[in-house]
């Protein structure tokens, strides 16, 4: 199985901040990586397909990139509707794998 | 509007089984994958099954192989989950998802 290994587990953060969350993939996934936006007692929410393209909808603060076998998602200038937990998942092979979340809160 | 209704959940004694639907609207069902993902309490998100447009493949996390099925109704646009043998660990809220959308989820608890 392909191992997403996700950091940092939590964040604390201002208003205004950059924040990079990454994911690590332990095999080649290409760019079949998405990440989600999960809100409390919420379902996922789609904010990157394709490792780097923009779900409509979702501002564009949010981006994604690759480096290799690291994947990365940033906000720039953090807002307080960003609050919430980060997963990256890889849908390149089954069994689909998702990282082990992000929580980001702020300060 | 792009909808996912997931129904069928609740309370169930181990090594028993339950039924989970999700009512597919707003897309035309039959020229999509689909998903089945669940998330126990408090914890991460996490692959269960997925099935191809026609429903004619069928992929499992190993850990529900041969005790889940999942199947689909094209002309329903329903998508289905059976869940036989049900054990402790197969407590969650299990989401149908389309990858962009998802349902509000079903929680399912199987304790005696």
């Amino acid at each position: 199985d392909i191992q997403m290994t996700q950091s940092p587990s939590s964040m604390s953060v201002s208003l205004g901040d950059r924040v990079t969350i990454t994911c690590r993939a332990s095999q080649d996934i290409g760019n079949y990586l998405s990440w989600y936006q999960q809100k409390p007692e919420k379902s996922p929410k789609l904010m990157i397909y394709g490792a780097t393209n923009l779900e409509d909808g979702v501002p564009s603060r949010f981006s994604g990139s690759r480096s290799g076998s690291d994947y990365s998602l940033t906000i720039n200038s953090l807002e307080s509707e960003d609050t919430g937990i980060y997963f990256c998942l890889q849908h390149k092979q089954y069994p689909w794998t998702f990282g082990g979340g992000t929580k980001l809160e702020l300060k | 509007e792009v909808q996912l209704v997931e129904s069928g959940g609740g309370l169930v004694q181990p090594g028993r089984s339950l039924k989970l639907s999700c009512a597919a609207s707003g897309f035309t069902f039959s020229n999509y994958y689909m998903a089945w993902v669940r998330q126990a309490p408090t914890k991460g998100l996490e692959w269960v099954a997925s099935i191809t447009n026609s429903g004619g493949s069928t992929y499992y996390r190993d850990s529900v192989k041969g005790r889940f099925t999942i199947s689909r109704d094209n002309a329903k646009s329903t998508l289905y989950l059976q869940m036989d043998s049900l054990r402790s660990e197969d407590t969650a809220t299990y989401y149908c998802t389309r990858g962009a959308y998802w349902g509000q989820g079903v929680m399912v608890t199987v304790s005696s």
